[in-house]
């Protein structure tokens, strides 16, 4: 069966970085695009990022452009989430989520992990 | 950015009654919409999408429909286990956007 694991979370001073991990199995990781959905806590879902399957492409949303980067390990069945200059706003739980198709179009999230807490806090 | 909204916020229903829930998107995003289903401290489940179908082992009293920028998520007889929140998203374009989620309470 589908398995999305996410580790990584924690609390962390502003400015600082994390990097969050998602482990996947019970599928072929490499014809799906993975994406990146945080919840602040009491909140709505934010889409966060998004890469291809083949990891050549990754999209972001405006609020963590050039602070957050998604990448992928193919080899690892693993995808990422590199956090960087931290606020507290991002405070959420981080979740990863498996792309119904490649990544290449738009697609809803049919698989979801369990999440992993991010708390920016001095 | 597509701006989803979502309405009621709040929705208080008795276990058999039919209920609706209605997603606008700002701009048309033809039948490009998901429905999600979340309980409290757990990840949300993908019940509809391409605004119309019922993802694999969803039960079949949870319906969609809609095109262009009007969307409803129906549920013909509520059971216990439905009372959760539930989001839309738009899914076209990259920048995918969530509605701000209808909370579904017990009366």
């Amino acid at each position: 069966q589908v398995q999305l694991v996410e580790s990584g979370g924690g609390v962390v001073q502003p400015g600082r970085s994390l990097r969050l991990s998602c482990a996947a199995s019970g599928f072929t990781f490499t014809t799906h695009g993975m994406h990146w959905v945080r919840q602040a806590p009491g909140k709505g879902l934010e889409w966060v990022a998004v890469i291809w399957y083949d990891g050549s492409n990754q999209y972001y949303a405006d609020s963590v452009k050039g602070r957050f980067t998604i990448s992928r390990d193919n080899s690892k069945n693993t995808v990422y989430l590199q956090m960087n200059s931290l606020r507290a706003e991002d405070t959420a739980m981080y979740y990863c989520a498996r792309d119904r198709g490649a990544g290449t179009t738009a697609s809803p999230h049919d698989y979801w992990g369990q999440g992993t807490l991010v708390t920016v806090s001095s | 950015d597509i701006q989803m909204t979502q309405s009621p916020s709040t929705l208080s229903a008795s276990v058999g009654d039919r209920v609706t829930i209605t997603c606008r998107a700002s701009q048309s995003i033809s039948s490009w919409l998901a429905w999600y289903q979340q309980k409290p401290g757990k990840a949300p489940k993908l019940l509809i999408y391409k605004a119309s179908s019922l993802e694999s082992g969803v039960p079949s009293r949870f319906s969609g429909s809609g095109f262009g920028t009007e969307f409803t998520l129906t549920i013909s007889s509520l059971q216990p286990d439905d009372f959760a929140t539930y989001f839309c998203q738009q899914y076209d374009s990259y920048s995918q956007t969530f509605g701000q989620g209808t909370k579904l309470e017990i009366k």
